[in-house]
């Protein structure tokens, strides 16, 4: 089944560092790269990080990303407010031969 | 990155064609991956398909039946075509692009797009 899963929510205290998992098939994250995006409230969705692990420039090197065997994991250090947001894995699935979304995390800086 | 803006009616009725336009400045459409991506609010994200200039379109198989992603290289924009609306289209429809289908550099604001009678 090409499904991308990820926990519904998350959250952390300022300065704190949280991850949110993403959990794919060896059809999609098993053979493919993971993309990560940030949807702040009411915006479109911004790449915060390429090819597993590469963050585009601009963004701050406190997002960091990995992935292992059909898992992959989006990591935020030093938790600021304004890290509030969706967040959204992505990754080429071999079987649809398309892009396959997970469902998205809120993260909740309390 | 290029700049993206979606265009399109924001009420279609049941059974009609949704159709929106995304124009591109700042760059040339004749390079990279066009997508379209809509999300139900509060929901998650879901793939429609993205067109590559020299390769031709690529949709997702639950909605290939009645999608249709074309580029217009004179008028620097592409287009979506989604055939027999239903409620369930309703949607924040954006426009895309980037240097691989999973690799979106830029993407519009997003367009709110409703199916109603």
């Amino acid at each position: 089944q090409s499904v991308l899963t990820q926990p519904p929510s998350a959250s952390g205290t300022p300065g704190q560092r949280v991850t949110i998992s993403c959990s794919g098939s060896s059809s999609n994250i098993g053979n493919n790269f993971v993309f990560w995006y940030q949807q702040l409230p009411g915006t479109a969705p911004k790449l915060l990080i390429y090819r597993s692990n590469q963050r585009p420039s601009g963004v701050p090197d406190r997002f960091s990303g990995s992935k292992s065997d059909t898992s992959a994991s989006l990591a935020i250090s030093g938790l600021r407010s304004e890290d509030e947001a969706d967040y959204f894995c992505a990754s080429w699935d071999d079987n649809l031969s398309g892009v396959l979304f997970g469902g998205g995390t809120t993260l909740t800086v309390l | 990155q290029v700049q993206l803006q979606e265009s399109g009616p924001g009420l279609v009725k049941p059974s009609e064609t949704l159709s929106l336009t995304c124009g591109v400045s700042g760059g040339s459409i004749t390079s990279d991956y066009w997508s379209w991506i809509r999300q139900v609010p509060g929901r998650g994200l879901q793939w429609i398909g993205y067109i590559y200039y020299s390769g031709g379109p690529n949709y997702n198989p639950s909605l290939k039946s009645r999608v249709t992603i074309s580029i217009d290289t004179s008028k620097n924009q592409f287009s979506l075509k989604l055939d027999s609306a239903t409620a369930a289209d309703t949607a924040i429809y954006y426009c895309a692009n980037g240097p691989g289908a999973t690799r979106l550099t830029s993407w519009g604001q997003g367009t709110l797009v409703t199916v109603s009678s």
